[in-house]
């Protein structure tokens, strides 16, 4: 069975550019979540998507966005890079929910310069 | 307000000595609970869930609603133990429900 799966593994922006990271779970899983990681911040929750409706939403600004489609894949976008977004963003997959455990993917780093 | 709190950041142990990784948390309803680890250039993965009151790999952690702890325990630790250790909860805040992971611990288990 394969795992999540992000593309790209690496990217490297410049401020102001826009982003769109893209996750696809694993087969049969409907509940898609996406977390920023940082050294300092350490997982912080982006949003989560369950049969391409958000259903749940953290406190990040507008300028980060996603969607889910039908076959489950997901992407989310971030748009007028800052410095600060620069960061690994995770993926991760679950059958019912955050409630059953999540499957993580190897994430995409990016780094805005 | 949802918050997870690891407050050892490094935890280091002699194989075959007790490991205790702590992990409190702060929630006004009845949170659910989980350890996820990250082996060295692996992915992060679901260790084991509070419900599930279950061992994995000789670790277990018992939910303790007085404390409000969630420490995750092995009574020998082996080399391969090595990694990061995320306490995570699961709960409702500000009518948005998410997965909150407190600040990870690195065990390192020498030999």
């Amino acid at each position: 069975k394969a795992g999540v799966t992000q593309t790209p593994r690496y990217l490297i922006k410049t401020r102001g550019q826009q982003v769109t990271l893209s996750c696809s779970p694993i087969s049969g899983h409907r509940s898609v979540s996406w977390y920023q990681q940082t050294p300092g911040q350490g997982l912080q929750f982006l949003f989560e998507y369950f049969s391409e409706t958000q259903r749940n939403k953290g406190n990040f600004p507008g300028r980060f966005s996603g969607r889910q489609f039908s076959n489950s894949r997901s992407e989310m976008n971030v748009s007028t890079l800052e410095l600060g977004d620069s960061a690994l963003y995770l993926c991760a997959s679950s059958f019912r929910g955050r409630n059953y455990g999540y499957t993580f993917g190897s994430g995409t780093r990016l780094t805005v310069v | 307000a949802q918050r997870v709190t690891q407050p050892e950041k490094l935890l280091s142990v002699f194989k075959g000595a007790p490991v205790e990784l702590k992990c409190n948390y702060s929630y006004s309803g009845s949170p659910e609970l989980f350890w996820y680890v990250q082996y060295s250039r692996q992915r992060l993965q679901l260790l084991l869930r509070h419900i599930s009151r279950e061992s994995i790999k000789g670790f277990t952690a018992d939910l303790n609603k007085g404390e409000t702890s969630f420490h995750l325990k092995k009574p020998f630790a082996q080399e391969e133990d090595s990694a990061m250790y995320y306490c995570a909860l699961s709960g409702t805040q500000g009518g948005s429900e998410k997965l909150v992971f407190g600040k990870g611990t690195k065990l390192t288990v020498n030999p």
